[in-house]
């Protein structure tokens, strides 16, 4: 069965702490793992697709990378407001995504 | 450009209570998602439409029926309200569904079963 797994489920930085949060899967025809940021209160907002191991993407503090049965999101030097929960998801050829149940990032200033 | 729409909110609904969610979206996307959220737990799917047209079921679909009602809209309706559908409704919407810029969602809304 196809499952995705993310670690851990809440971690709490410092300021300036750098981490990375896990998301790891078992999906037969993987067509495209992304990664979502969601604030409370609010729908996920897309951040990245990764679609084969070796893959990286960057957007400001953030960098994700896939290798055959884990992605991570690196998160640099974080500030307060990258507080949020981020979930990964995986597409497959049904082109539906399944998500995982998110890590919930606090940066403390 | 509003993207995906949601309405109501919020609502409260008495044990066996019928509702419809709406959802609209003016991007000109195919694809459109219903996905249940509760707390400390990913998103569920509940149903989806592929195109205009379409419907099939995705992981909890019992006690819940939709209704692709043009390219624009997606409503989702609970026949019958149960305490056990409380949690938060997110509507989602994509070009094709395999695109690479993922799903477009609304701000959700916030149902509880009494």
């Amino acid at each position: 069965e196809d499952q995705v797994t993310q670690s851990p489920e809440a971690l709490r930085l410092q300021e300036g702490e750098s981490s990375s949060l896990n998301c790891s899967y078992t999906v037969s025809g993987l067509r495209g793992l992304f990664w979502y940021r969601q604030d409370p209160g609010k729908g996920p907002e897309f951040l990245f697709t990764l679609y084969s191991a070796g893959e990286e993407k960057e957007k400001e503090r953030l960098k994700a990378t896939l290798t055959k049965k884990e992605s991570f999101l690196h998160i640099t030097a974080p500030k307060p407001e990258d507080s949020a929960t981020y979930l990964c998801a995986f597409n497959t050829n049904a082109g539906k995504s399944t998500f995982g149940d998110g890590t919930t990032l606090t940066v403390k200033p | 450009n509003a993207g995906v729409t949601q309405t109501p909110k919020f609502q409260v609904l008495k044990t066996g209570q019928s509702m419809t969610l709406q959802c609209a979206q003016d991007m000109n996307h195919n694809s459109m998602y219903w996905y249940r959220q509760d707390p400390g737990m990913g998103l569920r799917l509940i149903y989806y439409s592929a195109s205009e047209g379409t419907t099939d079921k995705g992981e909890v679909p019992n006690g819940y029926n939709v209704s692709r009602l043009n390219k624009r809209e997606f409503s989702l309706r609970l026949e019958s309200a149960a305490p056990s559908q409380t949690s938060v409704y997110f509507c989602a919407s994509s070009l094709s569904g395999t695109e690479s810029y993922g799903y477009t969602f609304g701000s959700g809304t916030r149902l509880t079963v009494v």
